[in-house]
C-alpha cells in the first residue's frame, strides 16, 4: 500500500518556468517530509525537508508548501533550470516507525532550454 | 554535508555466487543504516533496517536468509547477497542516519547477475 502518493508521473518545464509536484499522504503520524532528487545512476540527494509545525519552507528556487489539514505537500521549484531535469521523490515518515521513510513513486522533470 | 559511500558502484557476476556491498558513513556515526531497491524508473523499496549491534529488521516479503545484513560499527553496514539469481539484479541503495536525523544516502550498487 502506498502511503504517499506523489502526482504527477512526469513533467515537462520550460526554462524559466515554475515545476511543481504535489505529494498526499494518510498517516497523520507522518512528522517530517522531506524531498529528495535523484540523478541517473545515483542515489537521491535531500533537496529541502519541512516539519508540519510550519507551513512553507523556501531554500534558494526550492519551495516546499505543506497543508496539514488536506495531509499534502508541494514543491515548488522556481525559475527551473535544465540542469534542474532529474527524478524527485517525496517522503514521509513518522518517529513511531523507526524513521523508514516512505517515498512516493517519483517524478520525472524534463526542463527544456 | 553527510557523505555515504557505497561500494562497489558497479558488480557483475554469476548466477549462484555470493556479492557483498559495503556502506560507510564517512564523517558521521549512523546509529541506523537502511538498505533500498530500486527497479528502473521506480521508487525506492525499503529491504530493511539496521540498528548497530542489533539484528536488521526486513520489510515484508524481503528474504532475510539471502539479503544478509551486517551492521556492526557506527560506520559501516554490509548487505550480502547470497545465491544471487538475475531477478536480484537490481541498483541497490543504502542510507545512514542519526536518530531522528535526515537520511544521507549513498550512490548505489548495480548489480547484474548473468
Amino acid at each position: 500500500q502506498q502511503q504517499v502518493k506523489q502526482s504527477p508521473q512526469s513533467l515537462i518545464v520550460q526554462k524559466g518556468g515554475i515545476s511543481i509536484i504535489n505529494c498526499a499522504y494518510e498517516n497523520t503520524a507522518f512528522d517530517y517530509f522531506p524531498w529528495y532528487q535523484q540523478f541517473p545512476g545515483k542515489g537521491p540527494a535531500l533537496l529541502i525537508a519541512i516539519r508540519p509545525d510550519v507551513s512553507e519552507k523556501k531554500e534558494g528556487r526550492f519551495t516546499i508548501s505543506f497543508n496539514k489539514s488536506a495531509k499534502q505537500f508541494s514543491l515548488h521549484i522556481m525559475d527551473s533550470q535544465p540542469g534542474d531535469s532529474a527524478t524527485y521523490f517525496c517522503a514521509a515518515r513518522g518517529s513511531n516507525s523507526g524513521y523508514a521513510l516512505n517515498f512516493g513513486k517519483g517524478t520525472s522533470l524534463l526542463v527544456t532550454p | 554535508g553527510a557523505v555515504v559511500s557505497q561500494h562497489p558502484s558497479w558488480v557483475i557476476c554469476k548466477s549462484g555466487t555470493s556479492v557483498k556491498i559495503e556502506c560507510r558513513s564517512l564523517d558521521f556515526q549512523a546509529t541506523t543504516m537502511f538498505w533500498y531497491r530500486q527497479f528502473p524508473k521506480q521508487s525506492l523499496m525499503l529491504m530493511a533496517t539496521s540498528n548497530e549491534g542489533s539484528k536488521a529488521t526486513y520489510e515484508q516479503g524481503v528474504e532475510k536468509d539471502k539479503f544478509l545484513i551486517n551492521h556492526a560499527s557506527l560506520t559501516l553496514s554490509t548487505l550480502t547477497v547470497t545465491s544471487a539469481h538475475p531477478e536480484d539484479s537490481s541498483f541497490y541503495i543504502c542510507s545512514a542516519s542519526t536518530g531522528s536525523q535526515p537520511q544521507h544516502f549513498g550512490d548505489g550498487t548495480r548489480l547484474s547477475i548473468l
